[in-house]
């Protein structure tokens, strides 16, 4: 079974230009993630997708950063303009489980793709 | 809302030796556990999960973790190190009330010693 598909693997550009960043998931997961890891720390959630739905976006930085999964299927996250601390790595992850579906008190596991380590000059 | 906190963010250990690594979680209601571990250049990699059930859990690569909620704890444990378990670990508490969302501790590097 082919894993989460994520390009660039590696991406330099100056502050205050743009990027996008590519992921596709696992065939048939309906549940797509966007993680930011800073050197040092672990990763943090940044947005949700349930198919084509954004679930939770709340730890998104709006100005700058945007995502959609327009199909239900890959997604795109991009960053404009970027800022020196945007340096990271950029995880995607998906996970089997339709919320609903499966109902409350279930949960599943998410499988991570390499990651995208972005470095911002 | 959930939390995790690894204490220890570097642990050296001789090839052969055992490994106990600590996490500990703040979260209201039953928690859902997971042990990842990534290698230098890589995403993360599912070692165990803890959803319900016999709170002692066994994973890949020879780990085992055990959920004690008295204590607020999941530690993974490796009774012999090999060297390619040169890794950083993360624990990381998921809330299924909260869609499946993961948070993660800072980690913990792990550096094996020949």
């Amino acid at each position: 079974e082919a894993g989460v598909a994520q390009s660039p693997r590696y991406k330099i550009i100056e502050k205050r230009q743009s990027v996008a960043f590519w992921c596709n998931p696992i065939s048939g997961h309906a549940t797509l993630y966007w993680y930011q890891q800073i050197l040092g720390q672990g990763p943090k959630l940044l947005i949700q997708f349930q198919n084509n739905g954004v679930v939770d976006d709340s730890q998104l930085p709006k100005d700058r950063f945007s995502a959609e999964r327009l199909k239900g299927v890959d997604s795109t996250l991009k960053i404009q303009p970027a800022k020196l601390e945007d340096s990271a790595v950029y995880l995607c992850a998906s996970s089997l489980a339709l919320r609903g579906l499966a109902g409350l008190g279930s949960t599943d596991t998410q499988y991570f793709g390499p990651g995208t380590r972005l470095t911002v000059l | 809302a959930q939390s995790v906190t690894q204490p220890d963010i570097h642990i050296t250990v001789s090839e052969g030796a055992s490994l106990e690594l600590r996490c500990n979680y703040s979260y209201g209601a039953t928690p859902y556990l997971f042990w990842y571990v990534q290698s230098p250049g890589q995403g993360l990699q599912l070692l165990l999960k803890y959803f319900s059930g016999d709170t002692l859990v066994q994973g890949i690569k020879g780990f085992e973790a055990e959920f004690k909620r008295s204590q607020s704890s999941f530690n993974l444990r490796k009774p012999s190190v090999h060297w390619s378990d040169a890794a950083e670990y993360f624990c990381a508490v998921g809330a299924a009330a909260a869609g499946n969302k993961l948070t993660f501790g800072g980690g913990t590097r792990v550096l094996v010693k020949p």
